[in-house]
């Protein structure tokens, strides 16, 4: 089966600044990565997601690049704001032509905004 | 508020219990997924629902006990937990990507923090 893995598992960086975190997985089948932000109380939620067709993909402060050869992609976040203090979740799913079928996730990436 | 409601918010039981957890989402969706999730571990899938048909079962102990009426409703029965199951328990739904959904966006509940005694 897939197995995702993410770094770091906290990260500390100066409000504004930019953060990075990274992901590899294992399945070469899998064409679906998207990444979850999870604040302090709730769910998972998405922020944005790329698929195996596509490199790079941004919405306004937020982008992912996606190196299929290499097996690893990653989340950008410019110009960061406290709001962004969160837990950030990598996933990875392969398309295996069937229905629903659940994610898989990395353990997850502590980002801290310091002001 | 994420359409996905789950209750009870935080559950304590002894071992010997039984108790149940509910998922109810109002989104439309036709599969529903039980997630756990554990301190300083990857959110570990347990079980899928596709229209009401369990689909995936990832070798969970069998005193979990997953039940689905209706597309719109899923249950995890407990029964005997052990400590090492106290966890935040997900509860997400999604459109089937197959039957016409989109992204196959996964849109989760809040959680149920379970601590079992």
């Amino acid at each position: 089966g897939e197995n995702v893995e993410q770094h770091p598992s906290t990260l500390s960086v100066q409000e504004g600044d930019s953060a990075v975190i990274k992901c590899t997985y294992s399945d070469s089948a899998s064409n679906y990565f998207p990444w979850y932000k999870q604040e302090l109380g709730k769910g998972p939620q998405l922020i944005i997601d790329i698929r195996s067709n596509v490199g790079e993909k941004k919405d306004q402060r937020i982008a992912v690049t996606l190196n299929k050869t290499a097996k690893h992609f990653s989340l950008h976040i410019t110009e960061t704001q406290p709001e962004d203090s969160a837990v950030y979740f990598c996933a990875a799913r392969t398309n295996s032509g069937g229905g629903a079928d659940g994610l898989t996730f990395g353990k997850g990436t502590h980002l801290i905004i310091q002001p | 508020e994420t359409g996905v409601t789950q209750t009870p918010r935080h559950l304590v039981m002894g071992m010997t219990n039984k108790k149940s957890l509910k998922c109810e989402q109002h989104l439309g969706h036709n599969a529903m997924y039980w997630y756990k999730q554990s301190a300083k571990k990857p959110l570990e899938l347990m079980f899928v629902y596709n229209f009401k048909e369990q689909t995936e079962n990832n070798s969970v102990p069998s005193r979990f006990s997953p039940e689905c009426p209706n597309s719109s409703h899923l249950f995890l029965h407990l029964h005997t937990l052990q400590p090492e199951d106290s966890a935040l328990y997900l509860c997400a739904s999604s459109q089937d990507r197959i039957r016409g959904g989109v992204t196959g966006e996964l849109f989760f509940g809040e959680g149920s923090r379970l601590t079992v005694l």
